[in-house]
């Protein structure tokens, strides 16, 4: 069981917008740590998508933002594209573990 | 961005150590205020942190493994090691390494491909 919750999955059709929600505690998000966002691609590596909260990294598109707020944050996809299609993890630190950890993650569907 | 390449035995019998080394390339592990990371992430399933190191050589490691863990540095080689002592078969999965940003809540922007570790009989 993760300490950060995600719902398993999410879909959508091509050029809708999706929302995946990354539910915190006290001891993360509650206490002030910020969110971070990783796109996993089918048989690859995680990527960073967003920092902090609501920062690309240079070379994401900008129909990726984040936002969090008091114990919860999500991530935001506009203009859902095939190639969208992923597994996405939130992550932030831990004050308890004294330590990152990461959300169960979410499948997202481009139907 | 550095480039990071994990590399490893790929099968490791139970009970014994898993070593794997991580080499970077295009920065130097000892720039700045560096940190490394090693995250993995079982067959089918989500990612966990393992432990982090600073080029200095301080620790940091997740409660549920640092008894079994062990994370290193080498400057002279830009590369970062890690051992898992006492493996069984939740410890097969892909292994990976990333630079770790410090902010108040450390990311990882800079991640390998991924060494895929088996343990097995």
């Amino acid at each position: 069981q993760s300490v950060l919750a995600q719902p398993p999955s999410v879909s959508g059709a091509p050029g809708q917008r999706v929302t995946i929600s990354c539910t915190g505690t006290s001891s993360n998000f509650g206490a002030g740590y910020d969110v971070h966002w990783y796109q996993q691609l089918p048989g690859t590596a995680p990527r960073l998508l967003i920092y902090d909260n609501n920062n690309r990294p240079a070379g994401v598109s900008d129909r990726f933002s984040g936002s969090r707020s008091g114990t919860s944050a999500s991530l935001a996809i506009t203009g859902l594209q095939a190639e969208d299609e992923a597994d996405y993890y939130c992550q932030s630190y831990d004050s308890g573990l004294s330590g990152p950890v990461f959300g169960g993650g979410t499948r997202l569907t481009v139907l | 961005q550095p480039q990071v390449q994990e590399s490893g035995p790929g099968l490791v019998r139970p009970s014994e150590t898993l070593s794997l080394t991580c080499s970077v390339s295009g920065v130097s592990i000892s720039s700045g205020s560096s940190y490394w990371g090693w995250v993995r992430q079982p067959p089918g399933k989500g990612l966990e942190w393992i432990a982090n190191i600073h080029y200095t050589g301080a620790t940091y490691y997740n409660p549920s493994l640092n008894r079994r863990v062990s994370i290193s540095v080498d400057t002279a080689k830009n590369h970062v090691s890690l051992n898992v002592s006492s493996v069984t078969a939740a410890d097969t999965g892909f292994y990976y390494c990333a630079r770790v940003v410090v902010t108040p809540a450390a990311h990882f922007d800079s991640w390998g491909q991924g060494a895929l570790v088996t343990v097995s009989s």
